[in-house]
């Protein structure tokens, strides 16, 4: 079955590092986003992607970096971790943006400290 | 300042009864709304959307009312069951659907047996 996979799905850094969050889907969608859910704000967008070497900023995208060089993957990148970015990051893919539906993967847990 | 927003940060109700969970947006340029529900450790999924020409959209025990002049919609869920126990998101977005939601911070539901 196609399926979106997250990876690592909990990950504690230090302040100041590199991060690197991986999503991966098999439908092979072309348009791919990056959310953070944090309590009290529900979930943001931070970049999304229509398709291979597109990527835009959303609306929370400072700190944040992503490159699309395949339709499968969207890694999102902290260059330089703060605590701030303590979060739960979820990815999603839509093959059509028509419906609405986007399918999310898991969840990556991130702690920073 | 959230433009989509979700009072209620929980609801409990008795199974076989109706849930009925609410959302109130701010933009008036929002065009098309959607329901994710999402499990602990899990990614959401997509519940049900309404576009803003219609008022109601139905899916078996799921309906969503728009009322555009009040800027609300809701969930309504009949009959409710335990597994619908789960945290409900409304989300919003501006020019037909491009993937880039605007999400309200969620409200837990609770069914009880």
């Amino acid at each position: 079955d196609a399926e979106i996979t997250q990876s690592p799905r909990h990950k504690i850094t230090e302040t100041g590092r590199q991060v690197t969050l991986a999503c991966h889907q098999t439908w092979n969608h072309n348009n791919m986003f990056w959310y953070r859910q944090d309590l009290g704000h529900g979930l943001r967008l931070i970049h999304y992607s229509y398709g291979v070497q597109d990527t835009n900023k959303g609306e929370v995208s400072d700190g944040y970096s992503v490159s699309r060089s395949n339709t499968e993957d969207l890694p999102l990148t902290l260059e330089s971790a703060a605590s701030s970015q303590t979060s739960v990051y979820f990815c999603a893919s839509s093959g059509s943006l028509l419906t609405g539906e986007l399918f999310f993967g898991e969840g990556s847990r991130l702690t920073v400290l | 300042d959230q433009q989509v927003k979700q009072n209620s940060p929980s609801l409990s109700v008795q199974e076989g009864r109706i849930s009925i969970l609410n959302c109130d947006y701010t933009n008036s340029m929002f065009d098309y709304f959607l329901w994710y529900k999402k499990y602990p450790a899990e990614g959401p999924t997509f519940l049900i959307s309404i576009s803003s020409i219609k008022d109601k959209n139905e899916d078996g025990r799921f309906t969503v009312f728009l009322n555009k002049s009040a800027k609300h919609l809701s969930l309504h869920i009949v009959p409710s069951q335990p597994g619908d126990s789960a945290v409900y998101f409304c989300a919003a977005s501006v020019a037909g659907n491009t993937g880039k939601l605007i999400f309200g911070q969620g409200t837990t539901l609770q069914v009880k047996p």
